[in-house]
């Protein structure tokens, strides 16, 4: 089983829908990231988390640490948010000198149609 | 302030060959760490420095090495080519080590043939 879990696989959705991509983790982790990649390769961290929720524009991320589990959501989605989305967790506080290693899901890929 | 920068963008080699890859960090930054990404097993850490001292290493063979100069750049080497090393190879900064976000450069499109 991987450490990263992230669902659903792929994702379609239509122009201005709410969208929620989830990820689940089975380790102990300090910190939470999603990453968004868009074709071409570059990697753009949306949000570092280790408690509670953040919110950057029309993006939200929540953790819950005691389910091991995080989401992304997409308010009023649009065609640009078309990417894969990445979820990775940094190493557990006990593991000296560990705490930066990412450990990464799949991702997800998020197609949004006008 | 500019991103992080990695050289070359592209390159092609063929098996047994080796090759260096260069990352530029964030000006003032310290931390790099280079990761490799493949379709089949998607992004993998392999390396982290910070203050030219390697802080952790991922499960790659010892083929896959890398250093960091008094700058903060750093460079990483894979001797022996392998067909299965074909992959992006990123490179992400950050101002320290622990639990900073980090910045990641537009990667190295390596093509093993």
């Amino acid at each position: 089983k991987n450490e990263v879990e992230q669902s659903p696989q792929n994702l379609t959705a239509q122009e201005g829908e709410f969208i929620t991509i989830n990820c689940s983790y089975s380790v102990g982790i300090s910190a939470l990231h999603w990453l968004q990649q868009h074709p071409g390769g570059g990697i753009v961290s949306l949000f570092m988390l280790s408690s509670g929720k953040k919110k950057h524009g029309r993006l939200i991320a929540t953790i819950n640490i005691q389910e091991k589990h995080s989401s992304l959501h997409i308010t009023a989605s649009h065609p640009r948010d078309s990417a894969v989305y990445i979820c990775a967790v940094s190493g557990s506080p006990a593991h000296t000198g560990a705490n930066s290693k990412l450990t990464f899901g799949k991702g997800i890929t998020l197609s949004v149609r006008p | 302030k500019a991103g992080v920068t990695q050289t070359p963008r592209y390159l092609i080699k063929t098996r047994g060959q080796q090759v260096t890859l260069s990352c530029s960090p964030i000006s003032g930054h310290r931390s790099v760490s280079w990761y490799q990404q493949t379709p089949g097993q998607g992004l993998q850490f392999l390396f982290e420095y910070f203050s030219e001292t390697q802080r952790n290493k991922g499960n790659f063979p010892g083929r896959f090495s890398g250093r960091q100069f008094s700058n903060s750049r750093s460079e990483m080497n894979v001797s022996t080519l392998e067909l299965g090393d074909s992959a992006l190879y990123l490179c992400a900064s950050s101002s320290q080590p622990t639990n900073n976000e980090q910045f990641f450069g537009p990667g190295t499109r390596l093509t093993v043939l």
